[in-house]
């Protein structure tokens, strides 16, 4: 059964400070990995989402590398702003053809201070 | 930018009575689901639904739940007889077969509260 772990459980950080949010998952024969966004009370928002050929995957300020054969990934934030704060899940899909069931890590929640 | 809506945003109902939580996904997505998050808990996944039938089902989703695609727009999750434990945030989530990247998108979430 696939076990997603989300490494710290809390962060806080002052503006403008680089960060490092980290995902491991128990098995390594995934689809893809995704990683979302949730806002207190709100839903998931898409952030970046890697394909297991893939190593990384890059959107503005934010960059997702994978290493499928250890079952890791790290989610990169680059000069962090108070706007950022929120909680960071990610999940990762067992394959294409069953439908895209994802099994979620607790999450990281990011607190960057003015 | 297409995004999957839910409604209601929260709903207060008594233990036993039925509860339908509605979803409009993305027009073009193919591929429907439901999640949910009990306060404090990871997102976990329910089922999944394509072609008009279920694709995935999880150990949660009992004789208790269903799911519908009444039209071409909506896509419901009804439970029968609400317990306390069904308490949580219940998100409907869409994605693009012909995309290939297996991307989800997911809705605000309907947040339900039994009592």
């Amino acid at each position: 059964k696939q076990e997603v772990t989300q490494i710290p459980a809390a962060l806080s950080v002052p503006e403008g400070e680089n960060l490092v949010l980290n995902c491991s998952f128990t098995d390594s024969a995934i689809y893809n990995l995704q990683w979302f966004r949730q806002d207190p009370g709100k839903g998931l928002t898409s952030l970046l989402l890697i394909q297991s050929s893939q190593r990384e995957q890059t959107s503005g300020r934010l960059n997702a590398s994978l290493d499928k054969s250890s079952g890791r990934s790290t989610l990169y934030i680059a000069a962090s702003q108070p706007g950022d704060s929120a909680t960071y899940l990610c999940a990762v899909s067992p394959t294409q053809t069953s439908g895209s069931r994802l099994t979620f890590g607790e999450g990281t929640q990011l607190t960057v201070n003015p | 930018e297409p995004e999957v809506t839910q409604t209601p945003s929260h709903q207060v109902t008594q233990m036993g009575q039925e509860v339908i939580l509605r979803c409009v996904p993305i027009s073009n997505h193919l591929y429907f689901y439901w999640y949910r998050q009990i306060l404090g808990q990871k997102v976990e996944f329910l089922v999944s639904f394509y072609n008009n039938e279920i694709s995935e089902k999880s150990e949660i989703f009992d004789d208790q739940f269903s799911v519908e695609r009444p039209d071409g727009s909506n896509f419901t999750l009804k439970i029968r007889s609400t317990k306390l434990e069904d308490s949580a945030m219940y998100f409907c989530a869409s994605s693009s077969r012909r995309s290939d990247t297996g991307e989800l998108f997911f809705g605000e979430g309907s947040r339900l509260t039994v009592l």
